[in-house]
């Protein structure tokens, strides 16, 4: 089974600080993807990746950036903390030859203070 | 614009009875769709998917759905709900040719009664 692991499942960060989540799949999947989460609103597709150094803006990239250097890794990035980032946030992979479904990594529960 | 609405935001049924819910999307063409659960504290685990073909489609845990191209829709239905199936119920679509790229709807959390 495709594994996908989100380094940190809760993290308190201060307003302004740069963070970083990362994500890791031990599969080689191409796709990559980050999403948030937060209640009323569902899933919302932040950014994603086809390939390493490649990377394509999903609904909501505004305040966020991304890293894919390896295949395996595909970091998000926080440039500036605000409150209002306070989210949790899923990490999925994807590969064609997946029968169509996500793998979702178990989501990093960020806190901006 | 495509989108996906979950018309329910929350459900309480009895243990024992039936469950539909419901799903709604905007699409030009015909999507790939999906369900996902989420269990409390738990990632999201897929339930059921749809490509094409038989339109009443099975999955884990004894959910079923059928997709009416028609109505744009995409109900997810078990006939005997369980207290374990109490959680947070997401429909998704997709095409193949965005890349796996999907679009969530809002959610229906799920709670069953004794």
């Amino acid at each position: 089974d495709v594994k996908v692991t989100q380094s940190s499942r809760y993290l308190v960060k201060r307003t302004g600080e740069k963070v970083f989540l990362e994500c890791v799949q031990d599969m080689d999947h191409e796709n990559m993807f980050w999403y948030r989460q937060d209640p009323g609103l569902g899933l919302r597709l932040i950014y994603f990746s086809y390939d390493v150094k490649m990377k394509e803006k999903g609904d909501i990239p505004e305040g966020y950036s991304v890293s894919r250097e390896k295949k395996e890794r595909f970091s998000l990035i926080l440039e500036s903390a605000s409150t209002n980032q306070t989210s949790m946030y899923l990490c999925a992979t994807w590969a064609p030859s997946s029968n169509y479904g996500y793998t979702f990594g178990s989501g990093t529960r960020l806190t901006v203070v | 614009a495509q989108s996906v609405t979950q018309p329910d935001i929350h459900i309480t049924v009895s243990e024992g009875a039936s469950l539909e819910l419901r799903c709604n999307y905007s699409y030009g063409a015909t999507p790939y769709l999906f369900w996902y659960v989420q269990s409390p504290g738990q990632g999201l685990q897929l339930l059921l998917k749809y490509f094409s073909g038989d339109t009443l489609v099975q999955g884990i845990k004894g959910f079923e759905a059928e997709f009416k191209r028609s109505q744009s829709s995409f109900n997810l239905r078990k006939p005997s709900v369980h207290w374990s199936d109490a959680a947070e119920y997401f429909c998704a679509v997709g095409k193949h040719n965005q890349g796996g790229k999907l679009i969530f709807g809002q959610g229906t959390e799920l709670s069953v009664k004794p």
